[in-house]
């Protein structure tokens, strides 16, 4: 069985830091995808950003970006410039080739100060 | 805008009285998922509809029932509530499920159970 473990319960960081957000992961998979999410206080949970296990470039969007290891069964993300809106609890999952059930960490809750 | 929506967001219900939480979608999606997610822990994947198709995760328990009238509505009953059962509830959608398209949440429904 896979599990996600987010070893983070809560950060802190100051507006326009950076900060890393860590998980790993166990499977005996090959192929899989990995995600991170985020809920904001009382918000809907949305991607932030994905990637494919058989892709070797970590994946960006803005200014989110991941240090995908897979030996390792590492998947951190890294937020640069953070801002306010980034406050939320981000949610690290895990999903196997052609299935659709999404397997999450216990989640880190990110506080980001003025 | 295109949307998942959850109705009611908070829900107070007496042990052992039978509750319903609804779920609304207007992106068309095929796929409707159930999340549970208890205070401090991950969201757990309770039942999801692929079309008509109801596919029950093998440790949900069976006090959980589903019900999908129509591509836009799925609704989670309850049919007598534990304690235990006090949690978010997460709906969320996704186009296909061979695909790992990503999928959109709600808001979630809080509900306590007394």
């Amino acid at each position: 069985a896979q599990t996600v473990t987010q070893s983070q319960p809560e950060m802190s960081v100051q507006e326009a830091e950076t900060v890393t957000l860590s998980c790993t992961y166990d499977t005996s998979e090959s192929n899989y995808y990995l995600f991170w999410y985020k809920q904001p206080p009382s918000r809907q949970m949305i991607l932030v950003i994905r990637q494919e296990a058989y892709k070797q470039q970590n994946a960006t969007e803005n200014r989110f970006s991941v240090n995908f290891q897979k030996a390792a069964k590492s998947f951190s993300l890294k937020i640069s410039d953070s801002q306010l809106g980034d406050t939320a609890m981000y949610f690290c999952a895990f999903m196997k080739l052609n299935t659709d059930k999404l397997i999450f960490g216990t989640g880190t809750r990110l506080q980001v100060f003025p | 805008d295109a949307m998942v929506i959850q109705n009611p967001r908070y829900q107070v219900t007496q042990f052992g009285k039978p509750v319903t939480l609804s779920c609304s979608q207007t992106l068309n999606h095929n796929v409707m998922y159930w999340y549970q997610q208890k205070s401090s822990q991950a969201p757990k994947l309770l039942f999801h509809y692929y079309d008509k198709d109801f596919n029950n995760e093998a440790d949900t328990p069976d006090n959980f029932q589903s019900r999908r009238p129509n591509t836009s509505f799925c609704f989670l009953d309850i049919r007598s509530p534990g304690l235990g059962d006090t949690a978010m509830y997460l709906c969320a959608t996704s186009r296909d499920p061979t695909t790992q398209e990503t999928q959109y949440f709600g808001p979630g429904t809080r509900l306590l159970v007394l």
